[in-house]
């Protein structure tokens, strides 16, 4: 019963680098989120899809990039890290309902990643 | 981007107290959820409301969705040390299909 898998759940890298955190769902959901977590905030959201091929902006996309090239996978890139992207970075993923625009989401169990 | 504010943001009681955390905005949502986190987890589902006036329990746990749809409580009614933890309204907008996340409030209930 894996759900949603995120890779790697931990990393440090040095401001300037490039790194990519991969989303992987087994339910065959339509809609898959990435979220970034700090403190005080709440969970904000930095790039969505509603399907296959299909990515949108959310609240804070500055300085990520996503692809959806199967449905099953949802990847967010970082061309640069800049210590701003000190985060918990949480995937999730929706079933489309219809007449229901957000179903539960399903919630990975974050990555956790430094920029020093 | 609608906005969400709970409160408090913190809150720590002792165990058999009642309890009732806040999230209030200036705008309508077609639905709002909550979420339960724990530590190094995602989280998880607890309700959707969806109605406004609706009241939802779950055990302990009751939930309501105001009249116009802007804002929600959640009421914990003796509280148990395993209720503590991250709670999070999420209101979905009415334009589209995202979640507007509050801010959160930590729950910390002791023995």
């Amino acid at each position: 019963n894996a759900g949603v898998t995120q890779t790697p759940k931990f990393r440090v890298l040095k401001t300037g680098q490039s790194m990519t955190l991969l989303c992987a769902q087994d339910m065959n959901h339509e809609y898959m989120y990435w979220y970034r977590q700090d403190p005080g905030m709440g969970l904000r959201l930095i790039h969505y899809s509603v399907g296959e091929g299909t990515t949108a902006k959310g609240e804070v996309p500055d300085g990520y990039n996503v692809s959806r090239l199967k449905k099953q996978n949802f990847l967010l890139g970082l061309e640069s890290a800049a210590p701003s992207q000190t985060s918990v970075y949480f995937c999730a993923s929706s079933p489309h309902i219809s007449g229901v625009a957000t179903g539960e989401l399903f919630f990975g169990e974050g990555s956790r990643l430094t920029v020093l | 981007t609608q906005l969400l504010e709970q409160s408090p943001q913190f809150l720590s009681i002792q165990e058999g107290e009642n309890l009732t955390v806040y999230c209030n905005s200036s705008s309508v949502f077609s639905s709002l959820q909550w979420y339960r986190q724990e530590p190094g987890e995602g989280p998880v589902l607890l309700v959707t409301v969806v109605t406004g006036g609706e009241v939802k329990k779950l055990k302990r746990l009751t939930f309501q969705f105001g009249d116009a749809r802007k804002d929600s409580s959640l009421h914990i009614t003796a509280a148990q040390t395993g209720d503590t933890g991250l709670y999070l309204c999420a209101g979905e907008e009415t334009s589209g299909s995202r979640l507007t996340f509050g801010e959160g409030t930590q729950l910390t209930v002791n023995p």
